[in-house]
């Protein structure tokens, strides 16, 4: 069985901090993908990043970074300088391929505030 | 935009009447996914399906009934309702491809149950 673990519930600091969100996950697969997700206050969920199982490259796209561990399995968020519209609470995600095609299941979130 | 509509947007219903949220896609995608948002527990997939009349079930799949057929019709039936089914729901998409699988929501929908 799959899980994705975020034992962070809660974390808040101040601006222009750096934070990290912890993603660890559990799978047999040898194939999967990994996501972040970030939901505002408004409530849509925002896809911000996807990686394959293959690919352990750590990504940086502005502000943000992302450390892909396949030997602890974990998949960290960075925020470097973080802003008050980082606020939100944002999911991590592990998909896996089924007889019946991809299911994906998240972690509890970790709900972000940034405070100014 | 990955052409999600769900609908109804906001319902509240009372225990033990029967309720059908709709989940309809613009651009033909395969898969498609009803989650449940509550606190504490993050997303939980209820089903997901991956062709038409192909459904299967996710985590929290008791008392939730699924259809699917017509591609781009998803819909999440709740039998009885029960205050416990008082939730968030989002309808998702799954877009395919040499990228890889990405999931996509729609805007969710309010359900309570009084």
């Amino acid at each position: 069985a799959q899980k994705v673990t975020q034992a962070q519930t809660e974390i808040s600091v101040v601006e222009k901090e750096d934070v990290t969100l912890d993603c660890v996950y559990e799978t047999r697969d040898t194939t999967y993908y990994l996501f972040w997700y970030k939901q505002p206050p408004s409530g849509e969920l925002v896809f911000l990043i996807r990686r394959n199982s293959f690919d352990e490259q750590n990504e940086i796209s502005g502000r943000y970074s992302w450390n892909f561990q396949k030997s602890t399995s974990s998949f960290n968020f960075t925020i470097t300088a973080s802003q008050v519209v980082d606020s939100a609470v944002y999911f991590c995600a592990l998909s896996v391929l089924n007889t019946g095609g991809f299911k994906t299941i998240f972690g509890a979130g970790t709900r972000l505030f940034v405070k100014a | 935009d990955a052409g999600i509509t769900q609908s109804p947007r906001h319902k509240v219903t009372e225990t033990g009447t029967p309720v059908t949220l709709r989940c309809h896609q613009t651009e033909n995608h395969r898969y498609m996914y009803w989650y449940r948002q509550d606190p504490g527990h993050g997303l939980r997939l209820i089903h997901y399906s991956y062709g038409v009349k192909d459904t299967d079930k996710g985590e929290v799949s008791d008392g939730y009934s699924v259809s699917r057929s017509k591609t781009e019709d998803f819909l999440l039936t709740l039998e009885s309702a029960t205050s416990s089914q008082t939730s968030v729901y989002f309808c998702a998409i799954s877009s395919t491809g040499t990228a890889g699988n990405t999931i996509y929501f729609g805007e969710g929908s309010w359900l309570t149950v009084v």
